[in-house]
This record gives structure tokens, sequence and C-alpha cells, in this order.
């Protein structure tokens, strides 16, 4: 099967930089995605990795690495907007183009 | 405004009740999904469909259906409702033929009393 593994609950201070890890186990999959998702919010996405190293966009980095079956959400220069809850999610796979599994979220609270 | 809307928002009902959740997408994706949202966040693929075709069906209870009348919709009926229903439930759509990025509608959020 599909498992992902991140943790529950990260703390940081604003202008501070996190990093929100995701392990996962499985096999035959293309790419690690990241969506951010505020209380009583829709998932929104952040960013797709489907080759190991590292990929920008703005203050938001992912890094992926396949041999490690590990990627990281990086956040730099933390906002107070930007506590919410980060979901990796592992697909789409050879099993099926469309499928994303979601890992079960991390809660980040950026404090003044 | 081009995204996923969703309808109704909130939906309150009594258990043994059957429901409809509505879904349209005007971003001209060929691909929509249902997910379920428990209450510790948890986010779980139920249905897909791909030009109308079911290509995602996972293990569901089969009260619940999903429909898809046109590309651009997507529904989901709920027969029965029981308590361990009670989450939200999210539509989502992606262009192309990868799922890889998801576009999210705002969800509804379903209380079973």
């Amino acid at each position: 099967g599909q498992s992902l593994e991140q943790p529950s609950e990260v703390t940081a201070v604003e202008g501070a930089i996190v990093q929100i890890n995701c392990t996962y186990q499985t096999s035959g999959f293309y790419g690690l995605s990241w969506y951010q998702q505020h209380d009583g919010g829709a998932p929104t996405f952040l960013s797709y990795n489907a080759l190991d190293g590292l990929e920008e966009t703005g203050r938001f980095s992912s890094f992926l690495s396949r041999s490690d079956s590990y990627g990281y959400l990086l956040l730099q220069e933390l906002q107070m907007k930007d506590s919410a809850s980060y979901f990796c999610a592992v697909g789409p796979s050879m099993d099926s183009s469309y499928k994303l599994i979601f890992g079960s979220g991390t809660r980040l609270l950026v404090r003044p | 405004d081009t995204a996923v809307s969703q309808t109704p928002k909130y939906l309150v009902t009594q258990m043994g009740n059957d429901k409809s959740i509505k879904c349209e997408q005007n971003l001209g994706h060929d691909t929509m999904y249902w997910y379920k949202q428990d209450s510790k966040k948890f986010l779980k693929i139920m249905f897909s469909y791909n030009n109308k075709e079911l290509i995602i069906n996972e293990t569901v209870p089969n009260r619940f259906s999903p429909k898809s009348p046109d590309k651009a919709h997507l529904n989901l009926h709920i027969n029965s409702l029981e308590l361990g229903d009670s989450a939200v439930y999210f539509c989502a759509s992606s262009p192309g033929t990868s799922g890889r990025r998801q576009y999210f509608g705002p969800g509804t959020r379903l209380t079973v009393t």
C-alpha cells in the first residue's frame, strides 16, 4: 500500500524559516505535491516535484529525494497568513494517472 | 469567476435521509473528483470522472453514488445517511491527462444528526 508521514504540528515565529517534512512508502509514483489549507477553506496547490531536487516558488520551496522516499516544504520569511495546514501528496502513479494519496497534514502555527 | 463551485456549502440532515451535493467547474478541465475530509482533516479520494467516465472508485459504501451529466458537472448522492458520513466533502478538478495539480471547490460541510 501507500502511506505518508508528516509531523502533526509545527510552530514558528513570524519572519523565520520552517521546514515541513514528508516521508512516504509507495512505488511507481510520478511526483510529490504540496497543498495548503486554511481553517474552513479548500486545499490549494502549492508545488509539485517530479524530479529530485529543489523547486522554488517565491517564499516557498519544495524538495524531493526519491532514493530516500522523502520530501519537504520550506517556507521562508514566515507571515501570519501562513498559519494553515500543509498536506503532502503522492501521485499520480503507474496505477492511476489521476489519483493523489494525501498525508494527514501538518498544522503550522505562526506566532508574532 | 473561473472556479470550482459546490452547493450547498452546509448541509444538516437526519440519519436515514437521502441528500445530494452538486459540483460545477468552469475551468474547462476533463477530470473531476470527490474527496471526503474527516474531523481529523484526513483527505481521502472517493471517486473521479474523466470526460463523464468513472476512473477512480475507492472503497466507499454503495450508499454513495456519483453522477457526471457532463464533464463540467459532478454530483454526489448519498442514500440512508449515517452519523459517520458527517464530514466535509470537497469536489476538485484537474486539467489534461494528469491529476497532479488539482483545483478544489470550497467544500460542503455535511452534518448528520
